[in-house]
């Protein structure tokens, strides 16, 4: 396993399900991001977790739920999500938090909710 | 309002044609990113520019930041399939965050 890995890569849900996304990463960072990526859309940044501690919650939210167990793993529990939450979620981690540190992406996980 | 203009929004062009691509703000960075995302994949950190001015290469992909950091440009020569990809910026103004542009779909056509 290399990089950050990201399950499922694709999701179908409906409006009442409960799902999770899991992003795992294997280069020893401990920084980890959540971001959502729509059509026509910038990037935008979701949480941040920083040694397994939330800092940063950009206004996301509440059907939205973070879990940073440890730092090599992030969850992003989801519930009641609308049809406009349909987006590609990407998740990302870097050594630390800070403009001078790179952040590697997964490949994300396509949601689709109906 | 978006904090990041990136122009142009899609661009196809063919191989071996030389292409810019333009990211624009009212705001001054302190720092500016450029990444580049390939269907089915995250975004992969191209360059880093921290300093007014600074021109970096990566092979035939040169990046500027501009004097007043408020934009930059890549500029790719020569351009091959393998370029082909969706071109990020994301800028930084304060802190740790960066804000992403929506970005300038390329097209390279063999």
């Amino acid at each position: 396993e290399t990089g950050v890995t990201q399950t499922p890569r694709h999701l179908v849900m409906g409006m009442t399900n409960k799902k999770s996304l899991k992003c795992e990463q294997h280069l020893g960072h401990n920084a980890m991001y959540w971001y959502k990526q729509s059509a026509k859309k910038p990037l935008e940044l979701m949480f941040v977790y920083n040694f397994k501690e939330q800092t940063e919650n950009n206004s996301v939210p509440s059907r939205f739920s973070p879990e940073c167990p440890n730092s090599s793993h992030l969850f992003l529990h989801l519930h009641t999500l609308q049809p406009e939450d349909s987006a590609l979620y990407l998740c990302a981690s870097s050594q630390d938090t800070g403009q001078g540190y790179e952040q590697y992406f997964g490949p994300g996980t396509r949601l689709t909710v109906t | 309002t978006q904090l990041l203009e990136q122009s142009p929004q899609f661009l196809s062009i063919q191989e071996g044609e030389n292409l810019t691509v333009y990211c624009n703000s009212s705001s001054v960075f302190s720092s500016l990113q450029w990444y580049r995302q390939e269907p089915g994949e995250g975004p992969v950190l191209l360059v880093t520019v921290v300093t007014g001015g600074e021109v970096k290469k990566l092979k035939r992909l040169t990046f500027q930041f501009g004097d007043a950091r408020k934009d930059s440009s890549l500029h790719i020569t020569a351009a091959q399939p393998g370029d082909t990809g969706l071109y990020l910026c994301a800028g930084a103004p304060t802190g740790n965050q960066f804000y992403f542009g929506t970005g300038t779909s390329l097209t390279v056509i063999p």
